[in-house]
């Protein structure tokens, strides 16, 4: 199954600004998923990243608070942009790879991110 | 619309009890795919078993077994014999056949095994 490097594992960081959270993946994927977890809650899709067009953004989720991009099939960033305490979350990638029984999702290992 | 429920927020068991933890899954597709993942204290998704609508075997794996039965749209877990290290959140999640074929998850079990 691929393999994703998520970075940043973890961030403090102030009110107001932005982090760009980076996933890199060792093979070629169509798409790319990246998904919010809020203390305590469920994972939830922020958006769907595919090669060469915008991203899909979920309700509840715009472009101007999250821009993604996605340059070529094994990379992807999420911003979170203009950040309050509210966004303090693991945000995690995750791909779909592999066929018949290999098929399956891999998750990035998360970027645990408190604003202060 | 596809919807995961998994009713049971928290469970606590005594190390070597059997738990069983729920999911009751949603969709109009007739083909789709669940899945089981397993999230300790660490945040990372450990994945578990995935299952298509095909496939209605029953499937064991050491102390864990899986019950997929289609005509209660359930795909329950069963840990037989927990142990400490089995406490963690577990995830029932459906894949959809819209957006990009992401995943929708159920909002977790919480399986805590005390000695």
């Amino acid at each position: 199954s691929a393999v994703i490097s998520q970075k940043p594992s973890r961030d403090i960081c102030q009110r107001g600004t932005s982090l760009t959270i980076q996933c890199q993946v060792d093979s070629q994927v169509t798409m790319m998923f990246w998904y919010r977890q809020q203390p305590g809650q469920s994972l939830t899709l922020i958006a769907t990243a595919n090669q060469g067009s915008e991203a899909t953004y979920e309700s509840g989720f715009v472009i101007d608070k999250f821009p993604i991009s996605r340059p070529n099939l094994t990379f992807s960033t999420l911003t979170v942009s203009n950040m309050s305490p509210e966004d303090s979350s693991i945000y995690l990638c995750s791909v779909e790879d592999g066929t018949g029984s290999n098929y399956g999702y891999t998750f990035g290992s998360g970027t645990r991110l408190t604003v202060v | 619309a596809q919807k995961v429920t998994q009713a049971q927020t928290e469970i606590s068991v005594v190390e070597k009890e059997d738990v069983t933890l729920d999911c009751v899954y949603e969709t109009r597709d007739t083909t789709y795919y669940l899945f089981w993942y397993k999230q300790p204290p660490s945040g990372e998704l450990v994945f578990l078993i995935r299952r298509n609508s095909f496939d209605e075997q029953n499937e064991i794996s050491g102390r864990y077994s899986w019950n997929f039965q289609k005509s209660t749209s359930s795909f329950n877990f069963t840990i037989t014999a927990s142990q400490v290290v089995d406490s963690a959140v577990y995830f029932c999640a459906l894949r959809r056949f819209n957006s990009g074929y992401a995943l929708n998850f159920g909002k977790g079990t919480s399986l805590l095994v005390t000695p």
